[in-house]
C-alpha cells in the first residue's frame, strides 16, 4: 500500500518568509497528489491538485510541486502570514476509485 | 448554504454502549466517507460508500458499522466492539475522484 510521510516536526517560521513543506511517497507514483489545510478541531479543507503530468501548479502565495522522479511534492507558501498557521496534509489516490491515503500533516507556525 | 454537517460536535460515552454519529451533505455527492483522526496522526479511512444502498470497509472498520440508505446521510455507528473509540471522526463527500469535502467534525470521548 501506499505511504506517505510528511515532515513530522512542527515547522515555525518568521512572518513574510517562505515555508516549504514536503511530502514524500514510498510506492507507485500517482496520477495527482492534493494539499488540504487543516485547523484546530476543525475538518481539513481542499487547497490544491497536481496531476503527474504538471511540474508545478499555483494558487495566489500557494505553489506545489510534484517530481514523479524523487516521489516528492513541495508546497510551498510565499510572503507567509499568521494566519497560515495550520496543519497542512498532502494526500493521494490509493484503492479503489474515490479512495485517499493522507500524511499525517506538518504542523505550521508563522510568527509575527 | 451547500455543505457538509455533523452532530454532535461533541460526544461521551460510556464503556458498552453504541453510538452514532451524524453526517449530511447537500452537495448532491456520491460518494461519502467516514474518517478517524487520532493527536498528532493522519485521516484513517474507517468506511466509504460510492451509492446509495452500497458502502465498502476501509482501512480500520473493525468495531464500526455504517447505512447509506439517503443520498444525502451516512450514519456512522461506533459500536462497543471498538476497544479504543476516543479520536476525532470526520466525514467527507465528493463528487468526483478529485477533491473531498469535509464536515466540522465530531470529537467523541470515553468516559
Amino acid at each position: 500500500s501506499q505511504k506517505i510521510e510528511q515532515n513530522s516536526e512542527a515547522l515555525n517560521i518568521q512572518e513574510g518568509k517562505t515555508a516549504t513543506l514536503t511530502c514524500n511517497y514510498t510506492n507507485y507514483s500517482p496520477a495527482y497528489l492534493q494539499w488540504y489545510r487543516q485547523d484546530p478541531g476543525r475538518g481539513p479543507v481542499f487547497l490544491l491538485l497536481i496531476r503527474e503530468n504538471e511540474k508545478e501548479k499555483r494558487k495566489e502565495r500557494l505553489k506545489v510541486t510534484f517530481d514523479t522522479t524523487l516521489k516528492q511534492s513541495l508546497f510551498h507558501i510565499t510572503a507567509s502570514q499568521p494566519a497560515d498557521s495550520a496543519t497542512y496534509l498532502c494526500a493521494m489516490p490509493s484503492g479503489s476509485a474515490r479512495q485517499l491515503t493522507f500524511g499525517s500533516g506538518t504542523q505550521l507556525t508563522v510568527l509575527p | 448554504d451547500g455543505g457538509i454537517t455533523q452532530s454532535p460536535k461533541y460526544l461521551f460515552r460510556k464503556e458498552g454502549q453504541n453510538v452514532t454519529l451524524s453526517c449530511e451533505q447537500n452537495l448532491n455527492h456520491d460518494a461519502m466517507y467516514w474518517y478517524r483522526q487520532d493527536p498528532g496522526q493522519g485521516l484513517r479511512l474507517i468506511y466509504y460508500s460510492q451509492i446509495v444502498n452500497d458502502f465498502q470497509k476501509g482501512d480500520i472498520a473493525e468495531g464500526y458499522s455504517v447505512s447509506r440508505e439517503k443520498k444525502e446521510s451516512f450514519p456512522l455507528t461506533v459500536t462497543s466492539a471498538q476497544k479504543n473509540p476516543t479520536a476525532f471522526y470526520l466525514c467527507a463527500s465528493s463528487l468526483t475522484s478529485l477533491e473531498q469535502f469535509f464536515g466540522p467534525g465530531t470529537r467523541l470521548t470515553v468516559l
